[in-house]
């Protein structure tokens, strides 16, 4: 059983828009929530993350914004640019684990 | 350069030989992992060692064999593999684990199973 459910699968946006991606998940005994990027050809690096005891989480052009009661938390992108098309993947993890539990990823790509 | 290195980054295997993937952490972190990623699948964590020590099997097929000889070296030992187990293998690591420990994969190794 998916454990963490991500979407959409893919995106387009245009040059400086923003990206949206979705995720939500059903064990609430998960309390750390990153988001994964990964280019082609390389493995996937942390780009930022969040735990449930703040609601949005902002570095740079990215932010998560987490709805604890909803069990949801979403990445958003701003002013998104080429360089950022990737896949991302969204996890969750428990407090005395070390295993993420990944979605399935988002295709994203910025055209200019 | 990535902390997290592996090798080979490609590799070709029929079902009846034995391979193994290596893994070369330079972070001095103490857990290492192996993932597998297919596609159109979320990564799947297979293995996790912490201080060497073997403390997940994440119900993977014999037929994978990890092998953690120190903290910073990792292997995976393939033999009689099947066409599906086709896919891009991740090896990472983290300081420890547990929450909030940011994890660093390297680049991966494909595997073709023929």
């Amino acid at each position: 059983q998916q454990q963490v459910k991500q979407s959409p699968q893919s995106l387009i946006v245009q040059k400086g828009g923003i990206s949206i991606i979705n995720c939500a998940y059903e064990n609430t005994a998960f309390d750390y929530f990153p988001w994964y990027q990964q280019f082609p050809g390389k493995g996937p690096a942390l780009l930022i993350a969040i735990r449930p005891d703040v609601s949005e989480k902002k570095e740079g052009r990215f932010t998560i914004s987490f709805n604890k009661s909803a069990k949801q938390f979403s990445l958003h992108i701003m002013d998104s640019q080429p360089g950022d098309s990737a896949t991302y993947f969204c996890a969750a993890s428990m407090n005395s684990g070390y295993a993420l539990n990944f979605g399935k990823g988002t295709s994203l790509l910025v055209t200019p | 350069e990535t902390g997290v290195t592996q090798t080979p980054r490609h590799l070709v295997m029929g079902m009846t030989n034995k391979k193994s993937l290596k893994c070369e952490q330079h972070l001095g972190h103490n857990a290492m992992y192996w993932y597998k990623q297919s596609a159109k699948k979320p990564l799947e964590l297979m293995f996790v060692y912490s201080l060497e020590e073997r403390v997940e099997n994440n119900s993977v097929p014999s037929r994978f064999s990890p092998e953690c000889p120190n903290s910073s070296h990792l292997f995976l030992h393939l033999h009689t593999l099947q066409p599906e187990d086709s896919a891009l293998y991740l090896c990472a690591s983290s300081q420890q684990t547990g929450m909030g420990n940011t994890i660093y994969f390297g680049e991966g190794s494909w595997l073709t199973v023929v």
